[in-house]
């Protein structure tokens, strides 16, 4: 089944320490996005990209940054975790039809702890 | 994009219809309402969308109104697995971004 597919499902990391999250999909979409989740919290949109055009959502830290080498994979990097960056970091992709039926699917996210 | 309210949290009977109701009263007229799902320590799961006219799939109906100001998702026989939270969102502009509110947390019990 084409799908959304998150590695690894549980991460644990040091303060300070990067981290790297993968997101990867079978569904050729041309968006890909990150969000983050704190717990009892929304998602919230980090940034997305269409095709290799990254946009950033304003108030998105700087300690945040991504990276899509291909269609398939993107990668989200966490620069230097704080206690404030454990969460829920969920992935989705659309086709990036224009218009607004374009319907986003969600990978089961990677649950991030700071030590 | 358009804010939506949504009640904090709900009951439903086990094969009872599950009724979700959304406020979005500032909805302009190229604004889509979605519903997602997210079932707990899971991704958010899209269940439907609709513009004008009342949508229904093999997970729910989506009843709008003829005004457009509020909307409600219907679960026709509500199964335990349908406990999760359930959000509402209005989406459109021009970059039809997904802004999540609370949503409501949806209860199905025995």
């Amino acid at each position: 089944d084409a799908m959304v597919i998150q590695n690894p499902r549980y991460q644990v990391t040091q303060f300070g320490k990067p981290v790297t999250l993968s997101c990867s999909q079978t569904l050729n979409h041309n968006v890909m996005y990150w969000y983050q989740q704190k717990s009892s919290q929304a998602p919230k949109l980090l940034f997305h990209y269409y095709d290799k055009d990254f946009n950033n959502e304003a108030d998105t830290p700087d300690n945040f940054q991504s990276r899509r080498p291909n269609t398939s994979f993107c990668f989200l990097d966490i620069r230097s975790p704080g206690l404030g960056d454990a969460a829920m970091y969920l992935c989705a992709t659309s086709r990036g039809d224009r218009g607004y039926t374009d319907t986003q699917y969600f990978g089961p996210g990677t649950r991030l702890t700071v030590l | 994009d358009a804010k939506t309210t949504q009640p904090p949290s709900m009951d439903c009977a086990e094969g009872r219809a599950a009724n979700l109701p959304c406020n979005h009263s500032t909805i302009s007229g190229n604004e889509y309402v979605y519903w997602y799902r997210q079932i707990h320590s899971q991704g958010p799961q899209y269940i439907i969308h609709g513009l004008k006219n009342n949508e229904t799939n093999e997970m729910a109906s989506l009843i709008i109104t003829e005004d457009r100001k509020s909307s409600t998702l219907i679960l026709p026989h509500a199964t335990l697995r349908d406990t999760a939270v359930y959000y509402c969102i209005v989406r459109g502009g021009n970059t039809g971004k997904l802004i999540f509110g609370q949503g409501t947390t949806l209860q199905v019990k025995p």
